[in-house]
């Protein structure tokens, strides 16, 4: 059975650092692109990264240069390193498991991050 | 960046009838279209991908169709556990991009 367990998340002020992370088990990790999508209070669903099964990454404008993802075949892990963060940042972030028909096949049950002053 | 637009935004049905929900691109995607299915306090869960492949698990009652820039989401005889909120999404180009979903709810 696919499972995605986010952690990481909490209550950060607009400017500072938190790092997410994502641990994964029954599939084969190292073979599977990944992603981090969010969902904002409104349900609204933005996706925020990719990381390939060859380390490629990719971002959309709303984070590119604040965010980065990396992954850690060994151990079956990922993360999502946010920097710069920023009020609008507050969201729900889920970690996803891209399947072999390039749909976000597996979705984690999320970890909160509520950026405030 | 493709715009997603799903309507209607709120679908009153009552248990056991049809409810069809409409996705539309902003240009063509092909049939790499995805839907989803979000009960509050839960992630959302692939239901179709390829615009009308069933995922895994998935009742034969979901059914997906469309290609290009219009999609529909069937879900024939409507069960209690199905009235929840549907987001369709596109993996044709990134930024992939979400409709803004659209609530199931019984009549």
């Amino acid at each position: 059975e696919v499972q995605l367990v986010e952690s990481g998340g909490g209550l950060a002020q607009p400017g500072v650092s938190l790092r997410l992370s994502c641990a994964a088990s029954g599939f084969d990790f190292s073979l599977s692109d990944m992603h981090w999508v969010r969902q904002y209070e409104g349900k609204r669903l933005e996706w925020v990264a990719t990381i390939g099964s060859g380390d490629d990454t990719y971002y959309p404008d709303s984070v590119k240069g604040r965010f980065t993802m990396s992954r850690e075949n060994a151990k079956n892990s990922l993360s999502l390193q946010m920097n710069s963060l920023r009020v609008e940042d507050t969201a729900v972030y889920y970690c996803v498991r891209e399947g072999t028909n390039w749909a976000f096949e597996n979705w984690g049950q999320g970890t909160t991050v509520i950026v405030s002053s | 960046e493709i715009v997603m637009t799903q309507s209607p935004g709120t679908l009153s049905v009552s248990p056991g009838e049809r409810a069809t929900l409409s996705c539309r691109a902003s240009q063509s995607i092909n049939s790499n279209l995805a839907w989803y299915q979000q009960k509050p306090g839960q992630a959302p869960r692939l239901l179709i991908y390829g615009a009308s492949t069933r995922a895994t698990g998935i009742p034969v009652r979901f059914s997906g169709s469309g290609s290009g820039t219009d999609f529909t989401l069937t879900i024939s005889s409507l069960q209690s556990g199905d009235f929840a909120v549907y987001y369709c999404q596109q993996y044709n180009n990134r930024p992939y991009t979400f409709g803004q979903g659209a609530k199931l709810e019984i009549k």
